[in-house]
């Protein structure tokens, strides 16, 4: 099946400091890719919906200054997470749609801000 | 929100067919019902998704009652390796430029020895 690679898998970061997590479809083009995040024992929050081109698309309560989504070609989005703190401890997790309409996950980042 | 309702939790034997229900009654003529499973501490993996047809692949079944209130996933011979969270979602569909997928709770499927 098509593939949706994340980097980094893993990452910690001193608080207060920004962390970069890629998401890439590594066999097809995605003009769409989405963002969620994910808390310990809960089910994934849909937090951004990446559009290539233009404007991310925030879910409600998303602080859009705080999490810079850019998608600058057909294959890759990346989230920004700005001036991070423990509270944004988290797995971030995208996801896109090929055009048969599958949609792949990547592996996920698990953020640990210190 | 989700539009849809799974139990919480469901075992089954290794070996025997897992059948995990899922209620969307109010689900719309254009929507997809969708499933999807995580195991711990990693993404979603895709297993198969249906309009109104019951579909059938590699991975499992999907079986869609003729009204689309509800729909049962399948695991024929469930082994070990399956035990995971299994969600049901229903979307809009219009290939890569439908709607977004909104996670529920899921099932916590246990498959014991």
């Amino acid at each position: 099946g098509a593939v949706v690679s994340q980097h980094p898998s893993w990452v910690i970061c001193k608080s207060g400091t920004s962390v970069k997590i890629e998401c890439r479809s590594l066999d097809f083009q995605a003009t769409t890719m989405f963002w969620y995040r994910q808390f310990p024992k809960q089910s994934l929050m849909l937090m951004a919906t990446s559009n290539e081109g233009s404007k991310a698309t925030y879910e409600q309560g998303v602080e859009k200054d705080k999490f810079l989504i850019n998608h600058a070609s057909l294959t890759l989005s990346t989230l920004t997470v700005t001036s991070a703190h423990p509270e944004d401890s988290s797995f971030y997790i995208c996801s896109a749609f090929t055009s048969n309409t599958e949609a792949f996950f990547g592996q996920g980042t698990r953020l640990t801000v210190v | 929100d989700a539009k849809t309702t799974q139990p919480p939790s469901m075992d089954c034997a290794e070996g025997r067919a897992a059948n995990l229900p899922c209620n969307h009654s109010t689900i719309s003529g254009n929507e997809y019902v969708y499933w999807y499973r995580q195991i711990h501490s990693q993404g979603p993996q895709y297993i198969i998704h249906g309009l109104k047809n019951n579909e059938t692949n590699e991975m499992a079944s999907l079986i869609i009652t003729e009204d689309r209130k509800s729909s049962t996933l399948i695991l024929p011979h469930a082994t070990l390796r399956d035990t995971a969270v299994y969600y049901c979602i229903v979307r809009v569909s219009g290939g890569n430029q439908g709607g977004k997928l909104i996670f529920g709770q899921g099932t916590e499927l246990s498959v014991k020895p």
